[in-house]
């Protein structure tokens, strides 16, 4: 199956800082989701988006639908400690994620360094 | 509104040995999804299955690997004569409807062949 190509693969920031991550596909998705793993536990949804050209919040994250429908980033803003874990984007659509199942990216893995 | 339940959440075999993983959907939701997940991986898209029906089973090995979603009762992944390239962590996720629905994942059963 195809996956996305998510960068980076890791960050290294300070507290307080702002994030920047992103996903790419050759293939058109009709829906970019956004989750955060801990370890030990499932992927928890952060944002969702439905449109090309889409940009959506929710609190410090902001998330936007790549105008081309093959790409979205997302953002973090004053970072804290509690946003360290894995970010995984991922495309729902037909593009091998199976009848609208989701493909995912690898995963971007945040710390932050007190 | 209790989320997607899975269970075990550690499950151990033997090489040979059989493995089934269960899964609740979240109240109200008749679409189930299985997902693998390997080590600094992303999750892989395994099968979607509807109260009763598989719909897509494209990302499930052709052996050895069956899934089951039952009028009543909770989803299952079985996996028979299991083999060390089988543990993973493979998370089920559910949604109420097929389009423009975020899947909400449970927390996962951890496999490990030895």
């Amino acid at each position: 199956g195809q996956q996305l190509n998510q960068s980076p693969q890791s960050m290294f920031i300070q507290e307080g800082e702002d994030v920047s991550m992103n996903c790419t596909s050759s293939s058109i998705f009709n829906t970019w989701l956004w989750y955060k793993q801990d370890p030990g536990e499932g992927p928890v949804l952060l944002i969702a988006l439905y449109k090309a050209g889409e940009l959506t919040s929710n609190g410090r994250l902001t998330a936007q639908f790549g105008i081309t429908r093959k790409d979205s980033f997302l953002n973090i803003s004053a970072s804290i400690p509690s946003d360290v874990g894995i970010y995984f984007c991922a495309g729902q659509g037909d593009s091998g994620g199976g009848a609208d199942g989701l493909t995912f990216g690898k995963g971007t893995h945040l710390i932050i360094q007190p | 509104n209790a989320g997607v339940m899975q269970n075990p959440r550690h499950l151990v075999r033997r090489r040979g040995q059989e493995a089934r993983l269960r899964c609740s959907p979240m109240k109200g939701h008749s679409h189930v999804y299985w997902y693998r997940q390997l080590p600094e991986e992303g999750l892989k898209f395994m099968v979607y299955l509807q109260k009763e029906n598989i719909i897509d089973e494209s990302g499930m090995p052709k052996e050895r690997f069956s899934a089951e979603f039952p009028k009543e009762g909770p989803s299952i992944l079985r996996i028979q004569q299991v083999v060390r390239g089988d543990s993973a962590a493979y998370f089920c996720a559910s949604s109420p409807r097929r389009v423009q629905s975020p899947l909400h994942f449970g927390n996962g059963t951890r496999l490990t062949v030895t």
